[in-house]
Parts: C-alpha cells; structure tokens; sequence
C-alpha cells in the first residue's frame, strides 16, 4: 500500500496562471480530504468527499477554488489565476469512513505562485 | 465557534525527558479528538484517538493522551523522549454536530536536544 498519493510535489506558477493538484487516496476508503497549510493559519480545511460526491465544502475560498472527484481513485483541486496569498502546502488525506476515523495524509503538494 | 487551542508553540526537552503538549477545545456535545504528528518536509501522520471510553488512550512510539471532559483538555504526553520525536504536533477536533471536519491546532514544535 504506497499511502496517498500527492502529484507534484512542488509547483510553481506565475500570477495568474491555473494550477491543477492531483491526489490519489488509499484504494477501499470512502473519504477524501482537502487541507490547506500555511505558517500563519496553519491547517484549514477546504473540501470533503464521500464515495466520490461532495459532502462539505465550507472551507473553499468561492472564488477561483474547485475540486473534484470524478472516479475512486483520485480527485483533484484546482485554481483557476492562481495568487501569491495560495501559495501553500495543499494536504490531501483519505480515510475508510469519515472525519472520525484515522486520516492518511499524503505528502502534500508544495505551491508557490510568484 | 468550536475551536482547538494550543497553548505552546514550542517545546524543547532534553533526551529522555517527559514530556506534555497541550490541547483544550470547546465543548460542543460529542466529541472525536485525535492527536497527529508532522515531521519537516511530510504529511501528518496519525498517533492517537478519543471519542468514549477509558480517557487515557495509548498511541504509536509510546505516546498518550489523557481526555478530560472538566478541562475540556486532551493533552499529549511521553514519559521518555527521543530525538526523533522532534517534530509538530497538532490537536485535532471533530465535533459531532459538525461532523465532516476535522479542526486542527496550531501546532506545537517539540524540539528534543542530545
């Protein structure tokens, strides 16, 4: 079992430009997870999914920020004119069940728009 | 507003010492608490869970945690640090009546030194 899987590891993109996060969740669990990191709000949650449809997206910024979960097996995030204030670590992390199970998180993805 | 705090932001012990993090969060009904850590450059990984029961719950390399519905406390302790336990820990929080979330502390940085 290789864990969460998050692609890339670090990306950077210049102000304005769209940035596409890739995440693939531990095969069988139900649940999949969107954090965000950073030094001054440390984690912030941004999305939630179970088995695949959208239960709680309260965290996302309304503007420029999706995601999605079109098969099991993976779900993405996105940001559409992508600005200095995003730069962060994008934490993604999956679990059999819910929020009240364990979570596994992935490494992250490191984004940074310059 | 349900809220997780840390007290600390940094700790730093000596090799073999105990140690205690601290975790309070506001009391909101039912409550799942969980412990993880994060080594630089990583995701977080799992130590420990509460949601009934015993309130001293034993987790992964030695770690333990003591509900308390009075304090509204979870702290985090370890009789007996080693340097590779030098990493942030953060608190997390899911309340019943929110349910799909966790809700991260701040984070305290445990620094162990030779």
């Amino acid at each position: 079992n290789a864990g969460v899987i998050q692609t890339p590891r670090h990306k950077v993109t210049g102000k304005g430009q769209e940035a596409t996060l890739w995440c693939e969740p531990i095969s069988g669990h139900s649940a999949v997870f969107w954090y965000r990191q950073t030094i001054v709000q440390g984690l912030e949650f941004l999305t939630y999914f179970r088995n695949q449809a959208p239960i709680d997206d309260s965290g996302m910024p309304k503007e420029r920020f999706s995601a999605q979960m079109p098969n099991q097996s993976h779900s993405t995030l996105k940001i559409q004119s992508t600005q200095p204030q995003d730069s962060a670590v994008y934490l993604c992390a999956s679990s059999l069940t819910g929020a009240n199970e364990r979570l596994f998180f992935g490494h992250g993805t490191k984004l940074s728009v310059l | 507003t349900q809220t997780v705090s840390q007290s600390d932001a940094h700790v730093t012990v000596f090799e073999g010492d105990s140690v205690e993090l601290r975790c309070n969060y506001s009391y909101g009904g039912s409550i799942y608490l969980s412990w993880y850590i994060q080594h630089h450059g990583h995701g977080l990984q799992f130590l420990l869970k509460y949601y009934s029961g015993n309130p001293v719950v034993q987790g992964v390399n030695g770690f333990e945690a003591e509900f308390s519905k009075s304090d509204s406390s979870f702290h985090l302790r370890k009789a007996s640090v080693h340097w590779s336990d030098s990493a942030v820990y953060f608190c997390a929080v899911n309340y019943g009546s929110s349910g799909n979330k966790l809700i991260f502390g701040i984070g305290t940085l445990l620094s162990v030194k030779p």
